[in-house]
């Protein structure tokens, strides 16, 4: 399974952009990368994915390097509602099953 | 409706006792997980089962006993429970085991589960 790493946390301002890293050294030819993220007291919720070129979606965009060793989740506009620990997770068609690590808690401050 | 909808939404329970915490997904997927969050927030996988069949199971004590009764369901009964099973566990679904990579999870809102 690739590995990853995040920020244990980051902040960001009310209607500021944010960029959320993660790198995923290990991750094999035919993994997508995937982010979730957990809003307190409740489950985890799809945010994003991709292989290769870049993604947008109403909720974020996600940038993948051209090596494919990082990521970064850019949420355009942060709002309050964004607060939560976001997960980024290389996920493949063996072995992986959406294995969580331990995620960078975004704070989002008014 | 709740794609994904866990019962009870908190469980509080004495050592030495067993409970059962149910799992239904209304997505039409054929596969369900169970994952349990800890103290510290960390999030692991526990068991997965596809139509009806295991297909993960994360060595995780024989106390806990996955049961899917049909591909919509996927209960999670844990005998003899003790202190350490104080968590939040989170039931999920996907459509298929097989293409996984391109998938999404679907979570339900999870269940507090607390051992005196």
């Amino acid at each position: 399974d690739a590995k990853t790493t995040q920020p244990n946390s980051m902040e960001s301002n009310e209607e500021e952009p944010v960029h959320l890293p993660c790198n995923h050294s290990t991750i094999s030819g035919t993994d997508y990368i995937h982010w979730y993220r957990q809003l307190p007291s409740q489950g985890p919720e799809y945010v994003i994915h991709g292989l290769t070129s870049n993604v947008n979606n109403r909720m974020a965009s996600l940038a993948i390097a051209e090596d494919r060793k990082s990521s970064t989740l850019i949420l355009h506009r942060a709002t309050l509602r964004d607060a939560a620990v976001y997960y980024c997770i290389p996920t493949g068609n063996t072995g992986n099953q959406f294995y969580f690590g331990t995620g960078t808690s975004l704070t989002v401050i008014p | 409706d709740t794609a994904v909808s866990q019962t009870p939404k908190y469980l509080v329970t004495q050592m030495g006792n067993d409970k059962s915490i149910k799992c239904e997904q209304n997505l039409g997927h054929d596969t369900m997980y169970w994952y349990k969050q800890d103290s510290k927030k960390f999030l692991k996988i526990m068991f997965s089962y596809n139509n009806k069949e295991l297909i993960i199971n994360e060595t995780v004590p024989n106390r806990f006993s996955p049961k899917s009764p049909d591909k919509a369901h996927l209960n999670l009964h844990i005998n003899s429970l003790e202190l350490g099973d104080s968590a939040v566990y989170f039931c999920a679904s996907s459509p298929r085991v097989s293409p996984r990579a391109n998938e999404k999870l679907f979570f339900g809102s999870g269940t507090q589960l607390s051992v005196l």
